[in-house]
């Protein structure tokens, strides 16, 4: 495809694990990051993976990558109401400085 | 702080005006960056540049303009304003332009409605 894919919406209970998912565009992309936007808020880096890792945890957080699939994963383990926000996913292609976002992913968190 | 900063963060204008919206970086980044975001939230680059080289989006009109006094600072400037131009900018950073490690920050956004 041409655009970074996401999911617009994802419900879930506060406790549970929260997974939200990207398709990209380019195989050759070599870095991959996880944007946060909170309501009227800017946007917050939140990780990066660079391409030739399957997969990277920080604290709550783990991101997975199926390149072959062009599959992008940002896992969230005990999801607070903290964390409903906006998450983009966003490839950088070869040659490219700009970053190609995804539709970003709205997250609510019920308490 | 260390930051992206944008002002202002928010601006209401009439159709036609002209405007500008400023963008700095305290990070010592040799590139930045415009994005625009819609109504939908989606994202799109509009420019990026060191101080080498501007590098444009295509689609943008070319009633945008980004304007850089230094290597701290990225403006932008719209003329004549027109009500699809409303949307959020945000301007971002990175250390270097075409490594692979750079990332990008981004400032908090400048809300621009257009009546």
């Amino acid at each position: 495809g041409e655009d970074v894919e996401q999911s617009l919406f994802l419900s879930v209970r506060e406790g549970d694990s929260s997974v939200i998912n990207c398709t990209y565009t380019d195989s050759s992309s070599t870095y991959l990051y996880w944007y946060k936007q909170e309501p009227g808020a800017g946007l917050q880096l939140l990780t990066y993976i660079f391409s030739n890792m399957d997969m990277k945890q920080d604290q709550r957080l783990t991101v997975l990558l199926n390149k072959k699939d062009k599959h992008l994963s940002l896992r969230i383990a005990d999801t607070q109401t903290g964390d409903s926000a906006i998450y983009f996913c966003a490839e950088r292609k070869p040659g490219a400085n700009n970053l190609f976002f995804g539709t970003g992913t709205r997250l609510t968190v019920i308490p | 702080d260390t930051a992206v900063s944008q002002t202002p963060k928010y601006l209401v204008t009439q159709m036609g005006n002209d405007k500008s919206i400023k963008c700095e970086q305290n990070l010592g980044h040799d590139t930045m960056y415009w994005y625009k975001q819609d109504s939908k939230k989606f994202l799109k680059i509009m420019f990026s540049y060191n101080n080498k080289e501007l590098i444009i989006n295509e689609t943008v009109p070319n009633r945008f303009s980004p304007k850089s006094p230094d290597k701290a600072h990225l403006n932008l400037h719209i003329n004549s304003l027109e009500l699809g131009d409303s949307a959020v900018y945000f301007c971002a950073s990175s250390k270097r332009r075409g490594s692979e490690r750079e990332t990008q920050y981004f400032g908090p956004g400048t809300r621009l409605l257009v009546l």
